[in-house]
């Protein structure tokens, strides 16, 4: 079983659509991301939900926008595709630990989707 | 802020040798922790390792050892007897202060490509 899955691993739209990318964990972990790869091979965060609720937004135009239904599920639409959003987008999970939080969780990631905007 | 950098761009060796992937990172926090992760030709992100700031200690798995250096912020990786399945990109990052459940968020290195040359 694949722990994080995304769908659909590749992409290939038009300028100006508007796309969705689904993401979900089987781990029963708490907390899900999203990270943008960009050509250069540079990952960055985009976005966490814990337990549903969106913790962090870095910095990413109101065109893209996160949703999660529920806390295996964070998907990520995207409104008015711009050709600087061809990039890799990576959903992830970790899980909170009830017990010295000071500890870092490992976060587990997706496969990747591989989106091109033409 | 925090950062990481992988000085390294590109490394090619031949199978069999050994190589080092180096990683120095910074950051203001006396909490943290650190990772390595791989990511192969298709394309998905490996995790390979967690390191506490706590704790110190070389860790080894197989042929892959990690040399956690405070002293020098670095945090290099070892293969050994390198093998071509070992050609992937490997990313080293830092994780941030976590004060909230969702809010921790991994700072990436770019990353270095290796390539085993068989």
């Amino acid at each position: 079983d694949t722990a994080v899955s995304q769908t659909p691993k590749y992409l290939v739209t038009q300028m100006g659509n508007d796309k969705s990318i689904k993401c979900e964990q089987n781990l029963g972990h708490d907390t899900m991301y999203w990270y943008k790869q960009d050509s250069k091979k540079f990952l960055k965060i985009m976005f966490s939900y814990n337990n549903k609720e969106l913790i962090i937004n870095e910095t990413v135009p109101n065109r893209f926008s996160p949703k999660s239904p529920d806390k295996a599920h964070l998907n990520l639409h995207i409104n008015s595709l711009e050709l600087g959003d061809s990039a890799v987008y990576f959903c992830a999970s970790s899980q909170d630990l009830t017990t010295d939080r000071i500890i870092g969780n490992t976060i587990y990631f997706g496969e990747g989707s591989w989106l091109t905007v033409v | 802020a925090q950062k990481v950098t992988q000085a390294q761009t590109e490394i090619s060796v031949v199978e069999k040798e050994d190589v080092t992937l180096d990683c120095v990172y910074e950051t203001r926090d006396t909490t943290y922790y650190l990772f390595w992760y791989k990511q192969p030709p298709s394309g998905e992100l490996v995790f390979l390792i967690r390191r506490n700031s706590f704790d110190e200690q070389n860790e080894i798995s197989g042929r892959y050892s990690w040399n956690f250096q405070k002293s020098t912020s670095s945090f290099n990786f070892t293969i050994t007897a390198s093998q071509v399945v070992d050609s992937a990109v490997y990313f080293c990052a830092l994780s941030e202060d976590i004060s909230n459940f969702g809010n921790e968020k991994l700072t990436f290195g770019t990353g270095t490509r290796l390539t085993i040359i068989p």
